[in-house]
C-alpha cells in the first residue's frame, strides 16, 4: 500500500485545468534543478530540468521558472489530466553531485 | 535496456541482521546513490559514489555501508538492522552531464 506521501501538502485540480505546483530550494549556490514525478510504488521519474542560467524551460506540456533572487521553482502543467495525479519533487545540484530534495506536493486530479 | 535495477522488492528483518541491497545500472553512468525515503518527507541522500572505487557520505550515512567495485554495481549493506531503518530504499545513477535515473525501489521493514 502508500506508505510514501503521507502528510505532504495537497493540490487539488480539475481535469483540464492548469496546476501550478510550488518549491522553495535552500542552496543559492545550486546551479541544476529537476521536477520528478512519483506515482504510487514507483520510483521518482524526471520530468524536467533547468540550469541556473535560464529562468524558464518548456517541455511538452510542462513548464519550470526559476527565481534566483527568491530561491523559488515551480511547475506549471497545462491542461491537467487524471494521469498527472502523482507526488512531485523538486531537487537542487550544487556542483558535488549531492542532490537535495524538497518535501513534496501531492496533486490530485478531479474528474 | 533496463536502466537501474533493484533487489529485492520487498523484504522483512529482523532486529541485528544484516542484508545488502542490490543496485545495477547498464547505462555506464558514473555517479550512482541510495536514498532512503520515509512517509511525509523527501529522499535523503545516504551514501553516492561518483565512479568506481570512490564512494563518499551523504545526509544520513550511520548504520549503512557502500561500495564500487565496478561501474555498474552499487550495492548497500546494513550491518545490524534497526526499526528505524525500516523505510523504502532508492538507488539512481547519472552521468555527469544527464539528470539521475531512479531504480524501482526497496521496502525494507524491520522488525
Amino acid at each position: 500500500g502508500e506508505s510514501v506521501g503521507l502528510h505532504l501538502p495537497t493540490l487539488s485540480v480539475q481535469e483540464g485545468d492548469n496546476s501550478i505546483i510550488n518549491c522553495a530550494y535552500s542552496n543559492s549556490a545550486s546551479d541544476y534543478f529537476i521536477w520528478y514525478k512519483q506515482e504510487s510504488g514507483k520510483g521518482p521519474q524526471f520530468i524536467i530540468d533547468i540550469r541556473s542560467n535560464m529562468d524558464k524551460r518548456q517541455g511538452q506540456r510542462v513548464t519550470v521558472l526559476l527565481n534566483k533572487t527568491v530561491k523559488h521553482l515551480s511547475l506549471q502543467i497545462a491542461a491537467t489530466q487524471p494521469g498527472d495525479s502523482a507526488v512531485y519533487f523538486c531537487a537542487e545540484m550544487g556542483g558535488t553531485y549531492k542532490y537535495i530534495f524538497g518535501t513534496g506536493t501531492r496533486l490530485k486530479v478531479l474528474a | 535496456n533496463a536502466g537501474v535495477t533493484q533487489t529485492p522488492k520487498f523484504q522483512v528483518l529482523k532486529t541485528g541482521q544484516s542484508m545488502t541491497l542490490q543496485c545495477a545500472q547498464d547505462m555506464n553512468h558514473e555517479y550512482m546513490s541510495w536514498y532512503r525515503q520515509d512517509p511525509g518527507m523527501g529522499l535523503r541522500l545516504i551514501h553516492y559514489s561518483v565512479g568506481a572505487g570512490i564512494t563518499d557520505q551523504g545526509e544520513v550515512p550511520n548504520g549503512y555501508n557502500v561500495s564500487r567495485s565496478t561501474t555498474e554495481d552499487f550495492p548497500l549493506r546494513l550491518l545490524s538492522a534497526a526499526p528505524s531503518q525500516t523505510s523504502v530504499y532508492f538507488c539512481a545513477s547519472s552521468s555527469y552531464t544527464d539528470t539521475q535515473y531512479f531504480g524501482p525501489g526497496t521496502r525494507l521493514t524491520v522488525l
